[in-house]
């Protein structure tokens, strides 16, 4: 089975500085992998995703995530963290018909 | 296009009672999946669905839980006799293509929050 660590449950970063949030896997075969945001009370909107080809993959709201294959890592970075960005981070692989999710990381951005 | 649906938002509910969460998926998407979360979990899967066919409940509880997709009208999520264990956000997530073609990513709703007293 598939499985996906996110290091860090919560993350601190002051507002204009890097965002870098961690994510590892584990999979038998070639991983399609995504980066989810969820906002208090609201469903998980999609970020961004890696399926095949470039393995530096942009996103929506200035994020990126780089797949590396040999590190077995996903993880997601924005190179100026805004005020807005405060939410929760799922990073996710899929396996057959459904999604596998991390734990979350909860992004707080500091003033 | 409207996203998908999900109602009611919030739901309370006394030990024993039954729930029932309901799902509509976007236009056009006939593959539906419900996932749980826990308090400081991931989203967990529970079920997959197609139109009147159950295709995957790995993720469900083998008692108390059922879903169905019904040919005409939304998903249901039934919970009967809820414990207060079953407390929780429930939240669907629609496709347009079968699982095989994961380069499209499911779609969620904004979940039902599930209270039970």
């Amino acid at each position: 089975a598939q499985s996906v660590t996110q290091l860090g449950s919560h993350v601190s970063v002051s507002e204009g500085a890097l965002v870098l949030l961690r994510c590892n896997y584990s999979s038998s075969v070639p991983p399609y992998l995504f980066w989810y945001v969820q906002y208090p009370n609201q469903g998980l909107q999609l970020l961004l995703k890696y399926t095949t080809g470039a393995t530096l993959v942009k996103g929506i709201n200035g994020f990126e995530a780089e797949f590396k294959k040999s590190e077995t890592s996903f993880h997601l970075t924005k190179p100026s963290a805004h005020m807005s960005d405060a939410a929760e981070y799922f990073c996710a692989v899929s396996e057959d018909d459904k999604i596998i999710f991390g734990k979350g990381t909860r992004l707080h951005i500091l003033p | 296009n409207a996203g998908v649906m999900q109602n009611p938002r919030h739901l309370v509910r006394r030990r024993g009672q039954e729930a029932r969460l309901r799902c509509s998926p976007m236009k056009g998407h006939s593959h539906v999946y419900w996932y749980r979360q826990l308090p400081e979990e991931g989203l967990k899967f529970m079920v997959y669905l197609q139109k009147e066919n159950i295709i995957d409940e790995s993720g469900m509880p083998k008692e108390r839980f059922s879903a169905e997709f019904p040919k005409e009208g939304p998903s249901i999520l039934r919970i009967q006799q809820v414990v207060r264990g079953d407390s929780a956000a429930y939240f669907c997530a629609s496709s347009p293509r079968p699982p095989g073609f994961l380069s499209q990513p499911q779609h969620f709703g904004d979940g039902t929050r599930l209270s039970i007293l």
